[in-house]
């Protein structure tokens, strides 16, 4: 049973333009929500996080939004660069260290 | 600051061998979480140890282990290998114990191959 959902497999952008990646979540007991950035043949890069008592984070051109009563985050990218090419992993706590990942959304951004 | 570093890099073992990954976690961090990743599941957690004790455990068979020394450096041992076993192998550590949840930050992995 995922409990963190990523239902977009891939998602292609123009650079300049805003990338909007989604996640869904099941357990109510989640109360952190983090995102990761994965290149090939590299370990996963701490990108943003946000805490259940907020609905929005922002870090320069990343910004992630927070709807608990849907269960949903999404993170924002904003202008989206060539660099920004990655998979991206949404990942929640229930405050414990075990993370519980989305299965990945590739993003391109082409020049 | 060094990030965190995992030894060996890649890794090839025949089915039923044993293998030990290593893991030196970022100065000051005392948690290590271990996790593996599969293109059909994902990146699953499978433990994490803080101060040489196991604080919390995924769903994988005992075939899985590891430990924490005292200067917080982890290994994690697969015996009897299955095919099933190859992955790419994550450590992850962070500062942990201060009371609100600290973000993990991750080695490049150990890519490990069972033939």
């Amino acid at each position: 049973d995922q409990q963190v959902k990523q239902n977009s497999p891939s998602l292609s952008v123009q650079e300049g333009r805003i990338s909007i990646l989604n996640c869904d979540y099941t357990n109510s007991m989640f109360d952190y929500f983090l995102w990761y950035k994965k290149y090939p043949a590299e370990g996963p890069t701490f990108l943003i996080s946000i805490s259940s008592i907020k609905d929005k984070n922002e870090d320069g051109r990343f910004t992630v939004f927070l709807n608990k009563s849907a269960k949903h985050l999404s993170l924002h990218i904003v202008p989206s660069q060539p660099g920004d090419s990655a998979v991206y992993f949404c990942a929640a706590s229930d405050g414990s260290e075990k993370l519980v990942f989305g299965k990945g959304t590739k993003l391109t951004v082409n020049p | 600051k060094a990030g965190v570093t995992q030894t060996p890099r890649y890794l090839i073992k025949t089915r039923g061998q044993q293998v030990t990954l290593s893991c030196s976690p970022i100065s000051g961090h005392r948690s290590v979480s271990w996790y593996q990743q599969t293109p059909g599941q994902g990146l699953q957690f499978l433990f994490e140890y803080f101060s040489e004790t196991q604080r919390n455990k995924g769903n994988f068979p005992g075939r899985f282990s590891g430990r924490q020394f005292s200067n917080s450096r982890s290994e994690m041992n697969v015996s009897t290998l299955e095919l099933g076993d190859s992955a790419l192998y994550l450590c992850a550590s962070s500062f942990s114990g201060s009371g609100s949840y600290n973000e993990q930050f991750f080695g490049p992995g150990t890519r490990l191959t069972v033939l």
